[in-house]
Formats: structure tokens, C-alpha cells, sequence
């Protein structure tokens, strides 16, 4: 059975704060590593789709890294914002078509 | 502006009861998906479609069916809902190729009495 984990579950930070939380996978059977922001009433959006082992991309201040061999992800958010607040879900694809999403890190950031 | 919509974005319904929830997408995606999203768990796979008329079953099809008459429309059906089917329900595209980034719709927040 694939298991993806994410943790911290969930996450208070203040405003300002730097955090970042971890996304873990099989190490077997990769192909991409998606990563996810889920605001409440909103849909799930894309944030990166990262596929080669040291794989490292950004967007404004958050960023991620990949490490296929050890089977971990890093999102980072670099002084947090209330807007930050949200579900962050990573998706692991396997090389045979499969995704599995992680149970997610709830981040609230308190102003 | 890419956009999957889902027909409701809260339902009540009673046990026994058929339940259906609607999804279109208007980037004509070939896949479509259906996910059902519980607390401590990741988003689980009811059923996909990679293209009309076609399904197939993800890891939790049990209690449920699909429908996909057209491309852009997949169709989510509780023949006869159950209180554990009480559930955010959230439908998802992308087109064919592997690595491609799910385009999600709103989610149905689903509660069976």
C-alpha cells in the first residue's frame, strides 16, 4: 500500500514567521511530486509539479525541494501572511499513472 | 480563467436517498476524477474517466457510480446514500499527459442523515 505523509498536521504561526512542513513518499516508482494550496471555500490550487531528485522551485516566497532518493519534499513559506492560511496537499505520482495525495498541513498564520 | 464547477456546494440528503453531483469542466480535459476528502485523510479516488463513456474504478468505488455522457461532463451517483458517505466530494481534470497539474472544482460538502 502507497502512503504519502505530511506533517506537521497542523501548523499556528505568526505574522512574519518563516515555516515550512514536509511531505513524505515512496521512494520507489516516482515520477512527479506535485504540491497543492487548498484555501477554505475555495478549490485546491497547483503551487509546483516537480519531477528531477534536487529539484527546487519558487513563487514569490514560497518554495519547495525535492530529494526522490530519501523520499521527502520541503514547502517552505518565508514570512508567513495572513493570506498564507490554508491546506497545503502534496500528490505523489507514480511512474505508472497513480497519484496519491498526502492528508495535507493546515497553516494558519495569525496576524 | 480555466474552470471546473461542481453543480452544489452543500447538500443534505437522507439514507436511501440517489444523490447525484455534477461536474464540468471547461478546458476539454480528456481526464476527469472524483475524490472524496475526509479529516486525517488525503484526497481518496472514487472513480476516474479518461474519456466519454469511459470509467474506471479508483480505490473507493464501493456505494458509488459515474457517468460520462459528455467530455466535459462527469456525473458522481450515491444510488443509495449512507451516512458514511458524509463527505467533502471534489471533482478534478487534466488533460492526458502524465505530470500534468489536477484543475479542481469547489468541492460538495455532502451530509447524509
Amino acid at each position: 500500500i502507497l502512503n504519502v505523509e505530511q506533517s506537521p498536521q497542523s501548523l499556528h504561526v505568526q505574522e512574519g514567521d518563516s515555516t515550512n512542513f514536509t511531505c513524505s513518499f515512496p521512494s520507489s516508482n516516482f515520477y512527479a511530486l506535485h504540491w497543492y494550496r487548498w484555501e477554505t471555500a475555495k478549490s485546491p490550487e497547483a503551487l509546483f509539479v516537480m519531477t528531477l531528485n534536487g529539484d527546487e522551485k519558487k513563487k514569490g516566497r514560497i518554495s519547495a525541494t525535492l530529494n526522490t532518493k530519501e523520499g521527502y519534499s520541503y514547502l517552505y513559506i518565508k514570512g508567513s501572511q495572513p493570506e498564507d492560511s490554508a491546506t497545503y496537499l502534496c500528490a505523489f505520482e507514480t511512474s505508472y499513472d497513480k497519484v496519491i495525495f498526502g492528508p495535507g498541513t493546515s497553516l494558519s498564520v495569525i496576524p | 480563467d480555466v474552470k471546473v464547477t461542481q453543480s452544489s456546494r452543500y447538500l443534505v440528503k437522507r439514507t436511501g436517498e440517489k444523490v447525484f453531483l455534477e461536474c464540468v469542466q471547461d478546458m476539454d480535459h480528456e481526464n476527469m476524477f472524483w475524490y472524496r476528502q475526509d479529516p486525517g485523510l488525503g484526497l481518496r479516488l472514487i472513480y476516474f474517466s479518461y474519456d466519454v463513456k469511459m470509467k474506471e474504478k479508483g480505490d473507493i468505488p464501493e456505494g458509488y457510480s459515474v457517468s460520462r455522457e459528455k467530455k466535459e461532463r462527469f456525473s458522481l451517483i450515491l444510488e443509495s446514500a449512507s451516512t458514511n458517505q458524509t463527505s467533502m466530494y471534489l471533482c478534478a481534470s487534466t488533460r492526458r499527459d502524465a505530470q500534468e497539474t489536477q484543475y479542481f472544482g469547489p468541492g460538495t460538502r455532502l451530509l447524509v442523515l
